[in-house]
């Protein structure tokens, strides 16, 4: 099964907003990591950020965690149409070694 | 450098068939994952390799699931007999080692009719 939850679940936006998806969890984590997939595409790393970090930059990416809350977030700013995927929060918890759970996603899409 | 490479990309069988994926992780990535994502979800762990040995296979259904990694290198997934409730995408993943980023494959399209 799976632990935590994504929302929203489906995103659209224009071209050029930002676009913010969150992210749940209920156990102790290690880290936790955002992916993004194309449709019928396999997973793209985009950024891990562990439990003793905050804040994490990748370009137009913005990542924040909040163990207190246990939660986080991923912001895209800037947006573009090619940005239209579904991305993926997965955490790997404390006693979980280096299994990865994922939530179910938000389907974002970014309409030109 | 090349990716994690899966094969088939693509598979339709029959149910009750078996049906085998092959995936291939990137050079040097001692710990390899193999994953099912059903539609409109998210991945779930079936087993996860360190080196030849399979430390995390608590997930696989081992009635009619198997999977070897017989020199560390690349990894055989393989179903049999197969049932309708597997149609699924099938990922395989690897890494460094435990702990650290996993790079995915494109994933195998499994639909069993």
């Amino acid at each position: 099964s799976q632990q935590g939850e994504e929302d929203p679940q489906a995103l659209s936006i224009q071209e050029g907003e930002n676009a913010t998806m969150n992210c749940s969890y209920k156990t102790s984590i290690n880290n936790l990591q955002w992916y993004r997939q194309n449709s019928g595409r396999g997973l793209v790393h985009l950024i891990l950020i562990r439990s003793n970090e905050r804040e994490k930059h990748s370009g137009r990416l913005r990542v924040t965690l909040d163990t207190s809350k246990k939660s986080s977030s991923l912001l895209i700013t800037a947006s573009r149409a090619a940005d239209t995927a579904s991305y993926f929060c997965a955490r790997s918890g404390e006693t979980s070694g280096s299994r990865l759970t994922f939530g179910e996603g938000t389907q974002l899409t970014v309409n030109p | 450098e090349a990716g994690v490479v899966q094969s088939p990309r693509y598979k339709i069988i029959e149910k009750k068939q078996p049906v085998a994926f092959w995936c291939n992780p990137i050079s040097g990535h001692n710990t390899l994952y193999w994953y099912r994502q059903n539609l409109g979800q998210g991945p779930e762990l079936l087993i996860r390799y360190e080196n030849e040995e399979a430390v995390d296979d608590s997930q696989l259904p081992k009635d009619r699931f198997s999977a070897e990694r017989l020199k560390g290198v690349d990894s055989t997934l393989k179903i049999q007999p197969a049932e309708l409730g597997d149609s699924a995408v099938y990922l395989c993943a690897s890494s460094l080692a435990r702990g650290e980023t996993q790079y995915f494959g494109p994933g195998t399209r499994l639909l069993v009719l």
